[in-house]
């Protein structure tokens, strides 16, 4: 069964701070996908990233970096020299096929808030 | 232009009303889902259609019915409004059915009182 934890509820650093979102997830397909999403306080989600099971690849996108570890089943997600627009509610998801189409299920989502 | 648009924002009505919220997406994408956010921030998905076709329909009340017009629009009839139905409820569409890379309208905050 497909299942994402994301531990860290809330988390608050000091602006320039840097940060890592955990994300651990747990599937039975060798063929998934893995995704982390932002939801600001005006409440839109908007995409971050989206990885296949089958590339572990690192990536960097400006300060936004992903750590995929298929050995740890782990996805985390590292905000480098933090500022305060990052504050937000952080989703990681997993996507996995299912009848009919793929099913993509939420962490909980961390918290993040970044004092000035 | 939005990409994924959503009518009402809010809604607010009573125990046992009927309401609707609709959605239209411009991406040209063939994949549309409803997603439920409960108060807790935890999301869920409730229906994915792709070209009109329901392909996902998780454990939900019946009282819930996705309907496709076409592929650009998923609306979502809500019968028997009950107080736990509260919630923001987001349509999502992408590409492909892998659901990944969605692109979200901006929710629909449904308040039963």
């Amino acid at each position: 069964a497909q299942k994402v934890t994301q531990a860290q509820t809330e988390i608050s650093v000091v602006e320039k701070e840097d940060v890592t979102l955990d994300c651990v997830y747990e599937t039975r397909d060798t063929t998934y996908y893995l995704f982390w999403y932002k939801q600001p306080p005006s409440g839109e989600l908007v995409f971050l990233i989206r990885r296949n099971s089958f590339d572990e690849q690192n990536e960097i996108s400006g300060r936004y970096s992903w750590n995929f570890q298929k050995s740890t089943s782990s996805f985390n997600f590292t905000i480098t020299a933090s500022q305060v627009v990052d504050s937000a509610v952080y989703f990681c998801a997993l996507s996995e096929a299912g009848t009919g189409g793929f099913k993509t299920i939420f962490g909980a989502g961390t918290r993040l808030f970044v004092k000035a | 232009d939005t990409a994924v648009s959503q009518t009402p924002k809010y809604l607010v009505t009573q125990m046992g009303n009927d309401k609707s919220i609709k959605c239209e997406q411009n991406l040209g994408h063939d994949t549309m889902y409803w997603y439920k956010q409960d108060s807790k921030k935890f999301l869920k998905i409730m229906f994915s259609y792709n070209n009109k076709e329901l392909i996902i329909n998780e454990t939900v009340p019946n009282r819930f019915s996705p309907k496709s017009p076409d592929k650009a629009h998923l609306n979502l009839h809500i019968n028997s409004l009950e107080l736990g139905d509260s919630a923001v409820y987001f349509c999502a569409s992408s590409q492909d059915r892998a659901g990944g890379k969605a692109f979200f309208g901006q929710g629909t905050r449904l308040t039963v009182v």
